[in-house]
């Protein structure tokens, strides 16, 4: 059975500093990975997908790594942003959708 | 506005007492699913559906229904709901109903409080 973890549960930085979020998974036979931010009361939104052949996405200040035989994931948040404050979850893709616990993100100003 | 609409966005009542989550989505997706949300362990899966009249369990199906009459619609069924379902609830849709292909959408989340 897929296990998914992340690491570190909470995660506080001063704003402008660049920063690693992990995802671990246990099985390496997966589709893809996605990311998704998730506001206090909010639903999810989806950030980045990583296609399983694919090592690594971009948008904006964001960019998102697969290394699938070592089963680990990163979100690279460049120049942190009060405005980043959420929580991060990981997702991997198989039959079904397994989400890690998520990264509770604080950016202060 | 493409959209997945969830009610109530939040619900509190008492145990035994039948309720229904309503889910819809305007996107003409096939795969819809319900997950839970728990302090320290993220989301899981209640049920799932990769078209009409077709769900299958996730991995927390117990003490739930649902049912697929229509494409737009998947409403999460608790039929005698008890305190241990008090969680923040998430549905979801997806284009293809062959497995789960992404982005998946989801709505804002139904609070339910059980007492």
């Amino acid at each position: 059975k897929q296990e998914v973890t992340q690491i570190p549960a909470a995660l506080s930085v001063p704003e402008g500093e660049n920063l690693v979020l992990n995802c671990s998974f246990t099985d390496s036979a997966i589709y893809n990975l996605q990311w998704f931010r998730q506001d206090p009361g909010k639903g999810l939104t989806s950030l980045l997908l990583i296609q399983s052949s694919q090592r690594e996405q971009t948008s904006g200040r964001l960019n998102a790594s697969l290394d699938k035989s070592s089963g680990r994931s990163t979100l690279y948040i460049a120049a942190s942003q009060p405005g980043d404050s959420a929580t991060y979850l990981c997702a991997v893709i198989l039959n079904d959708m397994r989400f890690g616990a998520g990264t509770r993100l604080t950016v202060k100003p | 506005e493409a959209q997945v609409t969830q009610n109530p966005r939040y619900l509190i009542t008492v145990t035994g007492k039948k309720l229904t989550v309503t889910c819809s989505q305007n996107m003409n997706h096939e795969y819809m699913s319900w997950y839970r949300q728990d302090p320290g362990l993220g989301l899981r899966q209640i049920y799932y559906s990769m078209n009409v009249e077709v769900t299958d369990k996730g991995d927390v199906p117990e003490g739930y229904k649902v049912s697929r009459k229509e494409k737009r619609n998947f409403p999460l069924i608790l039929e005698s709901p008890s305190p241990n379902q008090t969680s923040l609830y998430f549905c979801a849709s997806s284009l293809s109903g062959t497995g789960v292909s992404l982005p998946l959408h989801f709505g804002n989340g139904t609070r339910l409080t059980v007492t």
